[in-house]
């Protein structure tokens, strides 16, 4: 089982800052990497898929870049509503599909 | 716009079974996988399984000897059953889209969620 691993686990920034989120896999799971937002109590949000690839109308702010085992979330200039849980998943290698445990982007 | 919309017993006892369906409403339901994830209050997620329209499945081999999926085509709707739940199955549980036409198959879109309590 592929294992992801999320880095911080809580990131502490205001409002027009730049926050970096990292995943990084236990093995090479290519680009086959996705970033999902979780606001509470809402279902996750697919952000980013194919590790760089923006989702349906996703702001350009938000930025995945990465390969192999190491990949970024980037968002410049956060917005209050940036404010979330986001989850990285790979299906590369599966069963199972996995997902990282969460980064919490705080105000 | 695709939307997926789910319901099922939210309260349980240990030993029942666990019973989900999910209704796909506004898209192709043909050449897609349908998936379950849950999340357990306060934690991460976990991808259960999968099922395409022909009824091809992937599990989980953590629930795989629990876990069973099923499709209605003339319904859009697909199914999830979990036997013998005990108080850590107790999560919310959500069903979502394999968007294959997308590189890597992410999830998209999901479903509102279901909370399932299991307590006796």
């Amino acid at each position: 089982e592929i294992v992801l691993t999320q880095s911080p686990a809580t990131l502490s920034l205001s409002p027009g800052e730049r926050a970096t989120l990292s995943c990084r896999a236990s093995q090479s799971v290519s680009n086959y990497v996705a970033w999902y937002q979780q606001k509470p109590g809402q279902a996750p949000r697919l952000l980013i898929y194919e590790a760089s690839n923006r989702a349906t109308d996703i702001p350009a702010r938000f930025t995945g870049s990465g390969s192999g085992t190491d990949f970024t979330l980037t968002i410049n200039s956060l917005e209050p509503e940036d404010f979330a849980v986001y989850y990285c998943q790979q299906r590369t290698n599966w069963p199972p599909i996995t997902f990282g445990q969460g980064t919490r982007l705080e105000i | 716009q695709v939307q997926l919309q789910q319901w099922g017993a939210g309260l349980l006892k240990p030993s029942e079974t666990l019973s989900l369906t999910c209704a796909v409403y506004g898209g192709s339901f043909s050449g897609y996988y349908w998936s379950w994830i849950r999340q357990p209050p306060g934690k991460g997620l976990e991808w259960i399984g999968e099922i395409n329209h022909s009824g091809i499945t992937n599990y989980n081999p953590s629930f795989k000897s629990r876990v069973t999926t099923s499709i209605d085509t003339s319904k859009n709707q697909f199914s999830l059953k979990l036997t013998s739940v005990t108080a850590a199955d107790t999560a919310i549980y959500y069903c979502a889209r394999v968007s294959t036409i997308l590189g890597g198959a992410p999830f998209d879109p999901w479903g509102q969620g279901t909370l399932i309590t299991v307590s006796s």
